[in-house]
C-alpha cells in the first residue's frame, strides 16, 4: 500500500536527550513536511523539503533539525535545545507538478512526551 | 498576514441534524483551499480541495463550498461516525507553507 509511515507511534524523551522521529513515504512525492500539533492550536510548520539534500525552515524550526538524504525519507530530530517538545508530530508529503494539485497527505503521527 | 479562522470551535449535533462548519480566510492570491478530517490520535485525512469561488465538492454526507472570503463544509444527516475534528487550510501566498485553522470538533450523538 502506498502511504506515509511515521515511527514510533509514541516516544519519550529524557532531559537533555536528542530524539529522532522517522518519516518514510512510498508515494514518490518530491516534497515532505514536518508539523507540530498542540491542543487548541493549528498545525505549525517546522521544516520542509522540496528536493533531496535541500530543506527550509518553517515557522518554528528552533530546537529541531532535519535531513533529506533520500527522496523517501525525512527524519526529524528534536534536540535538547527544544525546551517544550511535548506535542503530536505530523509528517506530510506532496507531489510536485501541475497534476499534484498542491495536496499534502499526512502520516499517522508520533506523540512525543517528556519524562 | 495570511490567516484562517474556523468556527465554531466545537459543535454537537444529534444524528440526522444537518449543519455547517465555517472557514474564513485572508490570503493573497488563493491557490486552493483544503479540508481535512482528523480523528483523535491520528493524522489528518484529506477530504476536498477547492480552487475557485463557486466551486463545490461532495463526498457522502459532506459538501464543501467556496466563496471569495470563506468556505463552508455542509454536513447533511450526520451519523456518529462523522464525529471528528475538521481542519481547513490554505497555501500561504507565494510559499510552500499551508496555513491551518484551529479546527472544528464535531460530535454527533446517536
Amino acid at each position: 500500500d502506498g502511504g506515509i509511515t511515521q515511527s514510533p507511534k509514541y516516544l519519550f524523551r529524557k532531559e537533555g536527550q536528542n530524539v529522532t522521529l522517522s518519516c518514510e513515504q512510498n508515494l514518490n512525492h518530491d516534497a515532505m513536511y514536518w508539523y507540530r500539533q498542540d491542543p487548541g492550536q493549528g498545525l505549525r510548520l517546522i521544516y520542509y523539503s522540496q528536493i533531496v539534500n535541500d530543506f527550509q525552515k518553517g515557522d518554528i524550526a528552533e530546537g529541531y533539525s532535519v535531513s533529506r538524504e533520500k527522496k523517501e525519507s525525512f527524519p526529524l530530530t528534536v534536540t535538547s535545545a527544544q525546551k517544550n517538545p511535548t506535542a503530536f508530530y505530523l509528517c506530510a508529503s506532496r507531489g510536485l507538478g501541475s497534476g499534484a494539485k498542491n495536496i499534502q497527505y499526512f502520516g499517522a503521527g508520533t506523540r512525543l512526551s517528556v519524562l | 498576514e495570511d490567516q484562517v479562522t474556523q468556527s465554531p470551535e466545537a459543535l454537537r449535533l444529534q444524528e440526522g441534524e444537518s449543519s455547517s462548519l465555517n472557514c474564513s480566510y485572508t490570503v493573497s492570491g488563493l491557490r486552493g483551499l483544503f479540508w481535512y478530517r482528523q480523528d483523535p490520535g491520528k493524522g489528518p485525512e484529506f477530504l476536498f480541495t477547492l480552487y475557485s469561488a463557486g466551486e463545490e465538492k461532495e463526498k457522502e454526507r459532506l459538501k464543501a463550498t467556496l466563496t471569495k472570503k470563506e468556505s463552508f463544509l455542509h454536513i447533511t444527516a450526520p451519523k456518529p461516525e462523522d464525529s471528528a475534528t475538521y481542519l481547513c487550510a490554505v497555501p500561504q501566498g507565494g510559499s510552500e507553507k499551508l496555513v491551518f485553522g484551529k479546527g472544528t470538533k464535531l460530535t454527533v450523538n446517536p
